[in-house]
């Protein structure tokens, strides 16, 4: 089963923050984080290997708690480059995705 | 390096033809990821490699559709007697089989766009 996302669909204004929470009810012993554009592939973010985990890229970091299954991303001063649809997971199993759409 | 490529970018076929799509992953790269993907979905995995073993087929992956990677380097995806149902995107993705802490990731081709008609 897959990953399960929220919220589905956030809308922001620029510079404004946003968290996606990922939800799994598999073990997870990694979680990927992957933006994809409309009609592009999706674009890797980072990967998060151990619990407790937290990384960061550009204004955009993640954490990851392998205990309760659970993974949140972190959108800071978000940017208009940063509207897609992000998707949690792993390799073999996307979640539900989050469409976010940044207006100015 | 010109990162990963997939051949042809669009495939119209009829119902009932094979097809076989193309997929050249990063050279240093020794996994290589085959997906589907449908409008509005995120995409599902179909199997993937390690060098040329093939190592998980997805239960999606019916008897018609096979895959290879005969030299490790590049791979097919060959579907057999096709249907509506399988107009898709496929997507091709490689990465590092070992990544540490590393943010080396997987990266994706552009997909081909297969419409069966």
């Amino acid at each position: 089963q897959q990953p399960v996302q929220s919220p589905q669909a956030v809308i922001l204004r620029e510079g404004e923050d946003a968290v996606i929470n990922c939800s799994s009810s598999k073990a997870l012993y990694s979680v990927h984080w992957y933006r994809q554009k409309h009609g592009e592939a999706p674009v890797f973010l980072m990967i998060l290997l151990k619990g407790g985990e937290q990384k960061g890229h550009e204004k955009i970091s993640a954490s990851f708690n392998e205990k309760k299954q659970q993974s949140s991303l972190y959108l800071t001063a978000s940017q208009l480059s940063y509207s897609g649809t992000y998707f949690c997971g792993t390799d073999k199993a996307f979640g539900t995705g989050t469409r976010l759409t940044i207006i100015p | 390096d010109t990162g990963v490529s997939q051949d042809p970018r669009h495939k119209i076929t009829k119902r009932g033809q094979n097809v076989t799509f193309r997929c050249d992953p990063i050279s240093e790269h020794n996994r290589l990821y085959w997906y589907r993907q449908t409008l509005g979905q995120g995409p599902e995995f179909l199997t993937y490699f390690q060098n040329e073993a093939q190592l998980e087929k997805s239960r999606l992956l019916s008897d018609r559709f096979s895959a290879e990677r005969p030299k490790g380097s590049f791979s097919t995806l060959e579907i057999q007697r096709t249907e509506q149902g399988d107009s898709a995107m496929y997507l091709c993705a490689s990465s590092l089989a070992s990544m540490g802490q590393g943010n080396y990731g997987y990266t994706f081709g552009s997909g081909t766009r297969l419409t069966v008609v």
